[in-house]
């Protein structure tokens, strides 16, 4: 039984560009959660995705947005990166908004 | 978002108990309190949660004061697989489904 998995594993871009990070989650879950976890500190919520709809959002700017299929697979894509967006991107997978959230191994992105 | 205590860092001996505590006394009544840990390199992990009871898993034991105040993750005999950093997490089980992360306690295992 394949956990959730995450694509690419290292990702380096330059400012102002843009990025789309993929994610699929565990065998039998239907909700998506990305987090963003900068270098020392712990994860910070981004949004959660249920039914191909943004369910709940953190406190992100629009540059960051999303997207859910009808397989439950998920996208992250955020646009106009800044320095600061160089983070590990975590993508976590439940089986229902409020289920026990199983985590990934994350996208590692750095910002040039 | 409800906040949580933790001291920064721990350290243990390899086959001792390690207890974690936790503080969060602006709980509410439909707070579930998680614990994750996060070994290097990797995304963070289930490790238990509970509401009001003790609860017990293979992994570790979640010891919950009766005012519900503060709790005690205890990893009953740690091994160096066990270094990582352990996060106590209250998650609203109404209606706001997200996991607010602190710092963390790092925890490390003496050989």
């Amino acid at each position: 039984d394949a956990g959730v998995t995450q694509s690419p594993t290292h990702l380096i871009k330059t400012r102002g560009q843009q990025v789309t990070l993929r994610c699929s989650p565990k065998s039998g879950h239907d909700t998506v959660s990305w987090y963003q976890q900068a270098l020392g500190q712990g994860p910070q919520f981004i949004f959660q995705y249920y039914e191909e709809e943004e369910r709940q959002r953190g406190n992100f700017p629009d540059r960051f947005s999303g997207h859910q299929f009808p397989n439950y697979s998920s996208e992250l894509n955020v646009n106009a990166l800044l320095l600061g967006d160089s983070a590990l991107y975590l993508c976590a997978s439940s089986s229902h908004p409020g289920g026990l959230e199983y985590f990934g191994p994350g996208t590692r992105l750095l910002v040039l | 978002d409800a906040k949580t205590t933790q001291p920064n860092s721990m350290e243990s001996n390899e086959e001792e108990p390690v207890h974690l505590p936790c503080n969060h006394s602006t709980i509410s009544g439909t707070d579930y309190i998680h614990w994750y840990r996060q070994l290097p390199s990797q995304g963070p992990e289930y490790v238990i949660h509970g509401l009001t009871s003790n609860v017990n898993n293979r992994m570790a034991s979640l010891a919950i004061a009766e005012d519900r105040k503060s709790s005690t993750l205890i990893l009953h005999r740690a091994t160096l697989r066990d270094a990582a950093v352990y996060y106590c997490i209250l998650r609203d089980g109404s209606n706001d489904y997200k996991l607010s992360f602190g710092a963390g306690t790092t925890v490390t295992v003496r050989a």
